[in-house]
Protein backbone atom coordinates (compact mmCIF):
# COMPACT_ATOMS: atom_id res chain seq x y z
CA UNK A 1 0.00 0.00 0.00
CA UNK A 2 1.19 3.34 -0.79
CA UNK A 3 1.89 5.84 1.77
CA UNK A 4 1.05 9.55 2.24
CA UNK A 5 2.47 11.05 -1.09
CA UNK A 6 3.51 14.83 -1.07
CA UNK A 7 5.15 17.11 -3.95
CA UNK A 8 7.77 18.66 -5.15
CA UNK A 9 10.09 17.97 -2.13
CA UNK A 10 11.84 20.80 -2.23
CA UNK A 11 10.86 24.11 -3.64
CA UNK A 12 13.19 27.17 -3.33
CA UNK A 13 11.58 30.43 -4.17
CA UNK A 14 11.83 34.25 -3.61
CA UNK A 15 10.06 36.01 -1.59
CA UNK A 16 7.01 37.14 -2.13
CA UNK A 17 6.60 34.79 -4.73
CA UNK A 18 3.49 32.20 -4.60
CA UNK A 19 4.00 28.58 -4.06
CA UNK A 20 1.84 25.34 -3.87
CA UNK A 21 1.93 22.27 -2.12
CA UNK A 22 0.41 18.98 -2.74
CA UNK A 23 -0.40 15.91 -0.83
CA UNK A 24 -2.15 12.88 -1.50
CA UNK A 25 -3.28 10.57 1.39
CA UNK A 26 -3.70 7.13 1.83
CA UNK A 27 -6.21 5.74 -0.56
CA UNK A 28 -9.59 5.74 2.44
CA UNK A 29 -7.99 7.99 4.79
CA UNK A 30 -10.80 10.56 5.37
CA UNK A 31 -8.96 12.87 7.45
CA UNK A 32 -5.99 14.78 5.91
CA UNK A 33 -3.72 17.46 7.94
CA UNK A 34 -1.19 19.93 7.23
CA UNK A 35 1.55 20.18 9.49
CA UNK A 36 4.37 22.91 9.44
CA UNK A 37 7.74 22.28 11.06
CA UNK A 38 10.22 24.84 11.85
CA UNK A 39 14.02 23.41 12.32
CA UNK A 40 14.82 21.74 15.75
CA UNK A 41 10.91 21.66 16.61
CA UNK A 42 8.09 19.51 16.48
CA UNK A 43 5.16 19.87 14.03
CA UNK A 44 2.79 22.39 14.53
CA UNK A 45 -0.86 22.11 13.08
CA UNK A 46 -2.12 23.87 10.02
CA UNK A 47 -5.31 23.01 9.00
CA UNK A 48 -7.44 19.92 9.47
CA UNK A 49 -9.90 18.14 6.77
CA UNK A 50 -12.88 15.56 7.20
CA UNK A 51 -13.31 14.50 3.76
CA UNK A 52 -13.80 17.88 2.06
CA UNK A 53 -14.62 20.49 4.84
CA UNK A 54 -12.32 22.05 6.68
CA UNK A 55 -13.09 21.27 10.34
CA UNK A 56 -9.72 22.77 12.28
CA UNK A 57 -8.18 25.86 10.42
CA UNK A 58 -7.56 28.01 13.56
CA UNK A 59 -3.86 28.06 13.11
CA UNK A 60 -3.93 28.57 9.62
CA UNK A 61 -2.51 32.34 8.42
CA UNK A 62 -5.29 32.93 6.51
CA UNK A 63 -3.65 36.55 5.19
CA UNK A 64 -1.16 34.48 3.42
CA UNK A 65 -1.73 31.10 3.57
CA UNK A 66 -4.94 29.02 2.03
CA UNK A 67 -5.80 25.73 1.17
CA UNK A 68 -8.57 23.48 -0.50
CA UNK A 69 -9.32 19.59 -0.58
CA UNK A 70 -12.23 19.78 -3.27
CA UNK A 71 -12.98 15.90 -4.00
CA UNK A 72 -12.09 14.76 -0.15
CA UNK A 73 -8.87 12.95 -1.74
CA UNK A 74 -5.96 15.15 -2.47
CA UNK A 75 -4.83 18.68 -1.14
CA UNK A 76 -2.83 21.63 -1.93
CA UNK A 77 -1.98 24.09 0.62
CA UNK A 78 -0.81 27.73 -0.91
CA UNK A 79 0.90 30.07 0.20
CA UNK A 80 0.91 34.02 -1.79
CA UNK A 81 2.85 35.51 -0.99
CA UNK A 82 5.74 33.84 0.63
CA UNK A 83 7.96 35.54 3.50
CA UNK A 84 11.26 34.69 4.43
CA UNK A 85 9.80 32.90 7.49
CA UNK A 86 7.92 30.93 5.80
CA UNK A 87 10.92 28.54 5.52
CA UNK A 88 9.88 25.38 6.95
CA UNK A 89 8.86 21.86 6.19
CA UNK A 90 5.43 21.23 5.55
CA UNK A 91 3.90 18.16 6.41
CA UNK A 92 0.90 16.11 5.03
CA UNK A 93 -0.64 13.57 7.09
CA UNK A 94 -3.39 10.98 6.78
CA UNK A 95 -5.61 9.05 8.96
CA UNK A 96 -8.73 6.81 9.07
CA UNK A 97 -11.53 7.58 11.71
CA UNK A 98 -11.61 3.41 13.10
CA UNK A 99 -11.00 4.51 16.84
CA UNK A 100 -8.79 7.14 18.95
CA UNK A 101 -5.90 4.22 18.69
CA UNK A 102 -5.66 5.40 14.83
CA UNK A 103 -2.72 7.00 14.24
CA UNK A 104 -1.87 9.53 11.53
CA UNK A 105 0.24 8.83 8.79
CA UNK A 106 2.83 11.16 7.42
CA UNK A 107 4.30 12.01 3.77
CA UNK A 108 8.39 12.70 3.45
CA UNK A 109 7.55 16.58 3.36
CA UNK A 110 8.12 19.56 0.98
CA UNK A 111 11.13 21.63 2.26
CA UNK A 112 10.65 25.10 1.23
CA UNK A 113 13.18 27.80 1.60
CA UNK A 114 12.45 31.37 0.82
CA UNK A 115 15.38 33.95 -0.08
CA UNK B 1 -3.10 24.95 26.58
CA UNK B 2 -1.24 21.41 26.23
CA UNK B 3 2.46 22.36 26.00
CA UNK B 4 4.80 18.85 25.50
CA UNK B 5 8.54 19.28 26.68
CA UNK B 6 11.52 16.68 25.82
CA UNK B 7 14.99 16.57 27.38
CA UNK B 8 17.36 16.59 26.49
CA UNK B 9 17.38 18.28 22.76
CA UNK B 10 20.23 15.73 21.71
CA UNK B 11 21.71 12.79 22.88
CA UNK B 12 24.84 10.99 21.66
CA UNK B 13 25.97 7.40 22.75
CA UNK B 14 28.23 4.49 22.08
CA UNK B 15 26.70 1.67 20.65
CA UNK B 16 25.34 -0.68 22.99
CA UNK B 17 23.79 1.10 25.74
CA UNK B 18 20.56 1.28 26.98
CA UNK B 19 18.72 4.77 26.82
CA UNK B 20 16.18 6.99 28.00
CA UNK B 21 14.27 9.79 26.17
CA UNK B 22 11.93 11.94 28.75
CA UNK B 23 8.50 13.53 27.44
CA UNK B 24 6.65 15.46 29.56
CA UNK B 25 3.09 17.73 29.27
CA UNK B 26 1.52 19.90 30.99
CA UNK B 27 -1.94 18.39 31.30
CA UNK B 28 -2.99 14.94 31.62
CA UNK B 29 -6.03 15.11 29.84
CA UNK B 30 -5.08 13.07 26.88
CA UNK B 31 -6.34 10.03 24.71
CA UNK B 32 -3.40 8.78 24.25
CA UNK B 33 0.51 9.57 23.80
CA UNK B 34 2.66 8.41 20.85
CA UNK B 35 6.33 8.22 19.93
CA UNK B 36 7.38 9.02 16.55
CA UNK B 37 10.79 9.04 14.74
CA UNK B 38 11.65 10.74 11.68
CA UNK B 39 15.33 10.48 9.83
CA UNK B 40 16.89 13.57 7.79
CA UNK B 41 14.75 14.62 5.08
CA UNK B 42 11.98 11.62 5.71
CA UNK B 43 8.25 12.32 7.28
CA UNK B 44 7.66 10.81 10.94
CA UNK B 45 7.03 7.29 11.54
CA UNK B 46 4.82 5.84 14.74
CA UNK B 47 6.56 3.90 17.03
CA UNK B 48 4.20 3.33 20.01
CA UNK B 49 1.01 4.36 21.13
CA UNK B 50 -0.15 3.89 24.71
CA UNK B 51 -3.81 4.72 25.62
CA UNK B 52 -4.44 6.73 28.39
CA UNK B 53 -5.49 3.77 30.46
CA UNK B 54 -1.98 2.06 29.86
CA UNK B 55 1.05 2.08 31.64
CA UNK B 56 3.44 1.24 28.89
CA UNK B 57 3.77 -0.08 24.95
CA UNK B 58 6.64 -2.82 23.79
CA UNK B 59 7.90 -3.53 20.17
CA UNK B 60 11.23 -5.19 19.74
CA UNK B 61 14.12 -3.31 21.45
CA UNK B 62 11.60 -0.36 22.07
CA UNK B 63 9.46 0.40 25.71
CA UNK B 64 7.75 2.91 26.12
CA UNK B 65 5.79 4.29 29.72
CA UNK B 66 3.37 6.93 30.66
CA UNK B 67 2.33 7.68 33.82
CA UNK B 68 -0.77 10.41 33.27
CA UNK B 69 -1.00 11.89 36.68
CA UNK B 70 2.57 12.98 36.38
CA UNK B 71 2.73 14.53 33.01
CA UNK B 72 5.46 12.32 32.18
CA UNK B 73 6.55 9.39 29.21
CA UNK B 74 9.85 7.60 29.03
CA UNK B 75 10.79 6.05 25.76
CA UNK B 76 13.43 2.97 26.79
CA UNK B 77 15.87 1.99 23.94
CA UNK B 78 17.57 -1.32 24.51
CA UNK B 79 20.82 -2.63 23.19
CA UNK B 80 20.77 1.16 20.44
CA UNK B 81 22.31 0.32 17.28
CA UNK B 82 23.72 2.95 14.96
CA UNK B 83 20.57 2.80 12.53
CA UNK B 84 18.57 4.10 15.81
CA UNK B 85 19.76 7.49 15.10
CA UNK B 86 16.95 9.74 14.09
CA UNK B 87 14.79 12.41 15.95
CA UNK B 88 12.47 10.56 18.27
CA UNK B 89 9.08 12.88 19.02
CA UNK B 90 6.24 12.71 21.61
CA UNK B 91 2.68 13.79 20.91
CA UNK B 92 -0.51 14.11 22.82
CA UNK B 93 -3.84 13.96 21.39
CA UNK B 94 -5.64 16.09 23.86
CA UNK B 95 -9.22 15.45 25.51
CA UNK B 96 -12.18 17.01 23.08
CA UNK B 97 -10.11 16.19 20.00
CA UNK B 98 -11.62 13.18 18.81
CA UNK B 99 -10.54 10.13 16.78
CA UNK B 100 -9.00 12.37 13.96
CA UNK B 101 -8.01 15.28 16.59
CA UNK B 102 -4.89 17.06 16.18
CA UNK B 103 -1.49 15.83 18.02
CA UNK B 104 0.41 18.14 20.14
CA UNK B 105 4.06 17.39 19.26
CA UNK B 106 7.34 18.03 21.86
CA UNK B 107 10.49 19.32 19.68
CA UNK B 108 12.30 16.27 19.58
CA UNK B 109 15.00 14.51 20.72
CA UNK B 110 17.73 13.74 18.29
CA UNK B 111 20.06 10.91 18.48
CA UNK B 112 23.20 10.03 17.81
CA UNK B 113 24.37 5.94 18.03
CA UNK B 114 28.12 5.69 17.16
CA UNK B 115 29.94 2.61 15.92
Amino acid sequence: EAGVVQSPRYKIIEKKQPVAFWCNPISGHNTLYWYLQNLGQGPELLIRYENEEAVDDSQLPKDRFSAERLKGVDSTLKIQPAELGDSAVYLCASSSNRGRAETQYFGPGTRLLVL
Amino acid sequence: KQEVTQIPAALSVPEGENLVLNCSFTDSAIYNLQWFRQDPGKGLTSLLLIQSSQREQTSGRLNASLDKSSGRSTLYIAASQPGDSATYLCAVRPYGSGNTGKLIFGQGTTLQVKP
